[in-house]
């Protein structure tokens, strides 16, 4: 009863080097999710996917790109990684996300990215 | 902007009394709440959630309550243990097209036994 699963749980990157988060969910949600968190600013929505084959930008898009590869899977990618880019990256999801889903989200336990 | 927002960013209690965590919301189209509880090195985990057609809600060992006429949301733990301490942090769904949950910044629970 996996859940939520992100790979991988660390990494230290490099200015300028390009990396993919991965996420995974087995509970056959319609709707996925990409946050990050940092100190004192608690989560924030990078991007979103309501459902197989669309993908919406939260309040933090910019240096992110995502893919919904299908309905299992939501990848973050950054291109070109920036030192403010450090965090922690976190997916989630719900059986069906928008504007009137009264749903919980289901959270990973993310990933900790440091970029030097 | 709109902002969900927790009244203190720590609150320190003794095992077996009761915590209460607050939580103000701006936004009066929200009609979803939820609270959630994060462990060190872990993800949210969802706790209880709350409709705006109601007013209190019981889980095991926790009540969520609802003021519509405040935009005031708190969580109130009954005889919190050691293991309650973590961060909790509210949530709302704003109930707009294009949006999705929109988080506090958190209030970490100290319990000491």
């Amino acid at each position: 009863n996996a859940g939520v699963t992100q790979t991988p749980k660390f990494q230290v990157l490099k200015t300028g080097q390009s990396m993919t988060l991965q996420c995974a969910q087995d509970m056959n949600h319609n709707s996925m999710y990409w946050y990050r968190q940092d100190p004192g600013m608690g989560l924030r929505l990078i991007y979103y996917s309501a459902s197989e084959g669309t993908t919406d930008k939260g309040e933090v898009p910019n240096g992110y790109n995502v893919s919904r590869l299908n309905k299992r899977e939501f990848s973050l990618r950054l291109e070109s990684a920036a030192p403010s880019q450090t965090s922690v990256y976190f997916c989630a999801s719900s059986p069906r996300g928008g504007s009137h889903s009264n749903q919980p989200q289901h959270f990973g336990d993310g990933t900790r990215l440091s970029i030097l | 902007g709109e902002s969900v927002g927790l009244h203190l960013p720590t609150l320190s209690v003794q095992e077996g009394d009761n915590s209460i965590i607050n939580c103000a919301y701006s936004n009066s189209a929200s009609d979803y709440f939820i609270w959630y509880k994060q462990e060190s090195g872990k993800g949210p985990q969802f706790i209880i959630d709350i409709r705006s057609n109601m007013d209190k809600r019981q889980g095991q060992r926790v009540t969520v309550l609802l003021n519509k006429t405040v935009k005031h949301l708190s969580l109130q733990i009954a005889a919190t243990q050691p293991g309650d301490s973590a961060v909790y942090f509210c949530a709302e769904n704003p109930n707009q097209a294009g949006t999705a949950l929109i988080f506090g910044k958190g209030t970490t629970l100290s319990v000491s036994s």
